[in-house]
């Protein structure tokens, strides 16, 4: 299906381990985004990614980790789960411009115990 | 510190009320602001404003900007039910970076 989608949609992990979350688009979109969200702060940046290969840090960055292998896939790792990173994760995607508004996905929620 | 604010947090209203949800912002290198409709999933797209004093409309939905107040309003005319949701205001920077406020959780009662 076209579109952006995540995977997978509910996870829930221990502290300390490891979790990927995947993203996938098939509009051959440049810009991917991921995004968490949590009560009364909104949608804070986490990272982005301009191209394949090219990653950079947004907002709140600590603890996560990123790749851009390919075009169409930005999975965010957690390397070390904690329990403040229970929150809900939104990938995003758009165009070349900055006139061009951002497509979100779904949504994973993930909750660390 | 780049900053958007938007008022109020919440509001509960009635069927065939207008409302009006406010978005201030404080950004260094400003490029557009956009709203979204969120509904217990992903955001969805309302509009995007770069100039000012342009009134941006679809249905019962219109927006505008001011950029030298650094403001926006976002009005709902006639609400329904449909309408209840979280509606966020970000603002675009020269950048890649994309600032949210907190968003206003609107409730429409029957």
């Amino acid at each position: 299906d076209a579109g952006i989608t995540q995977s997978p949609r509910y996870k829930i992990t221990e502290t300390g381990r490891q979790v990927t979350l995947m993203c996938h688009q098939t509009w051959s979109h440049s810009y991917m985004f991921w995004y968490r969200q949590d009560l009364g702060h909104g949608l804070r940046l986490i990272y982005y990614s301009a191209a394949a290969d090219i990653t950079d840090k947004g907002e709140v960055p600590d603890g996560y980790v990123v790749s851009r292998s390919k075009t169409e896939n930005f999975p965010l790792t957690l390397e070390s789960a904690t329990r403040s990173q229970t929150s809900v994760y939104f990938c995003a995607s758009r165009g070349g411009s900055t006139l061009y508004e951002q497509y979100f996905g779904p949504g994973t929620r993930l909750t660390v115990t | 510190e780049d900053k958007v604010v938007q008022s109020p947090l919440s509001l509960v209203v009635h069927e065939g009320d207008t409302v009006t949800l406010n978005c201030s912002y404080e950004v260094t290198n400003f490029r557009s602001l956009l709203w979204y409709k969120q509904e217990k999933k992903a955001p969805t797209f309302l509009f995007m404003l770069t100039s000012s004093g342009i009134e941006k409309k679809s249905g019962r939905l219109s927006s505008i900007l001011d950029k030298k107040e650094l403001f926006s309003i976002l009005n709902i005319t006639a609400t329904q039910t449909g309408d209840s949701a979280v509606y966020l205001c970000a603002v675009s920077e020269y950048g890649n970076k994309l600032v949210f406020g907190a968003g206003t959780i609107l409730r429409v009662k029957s």
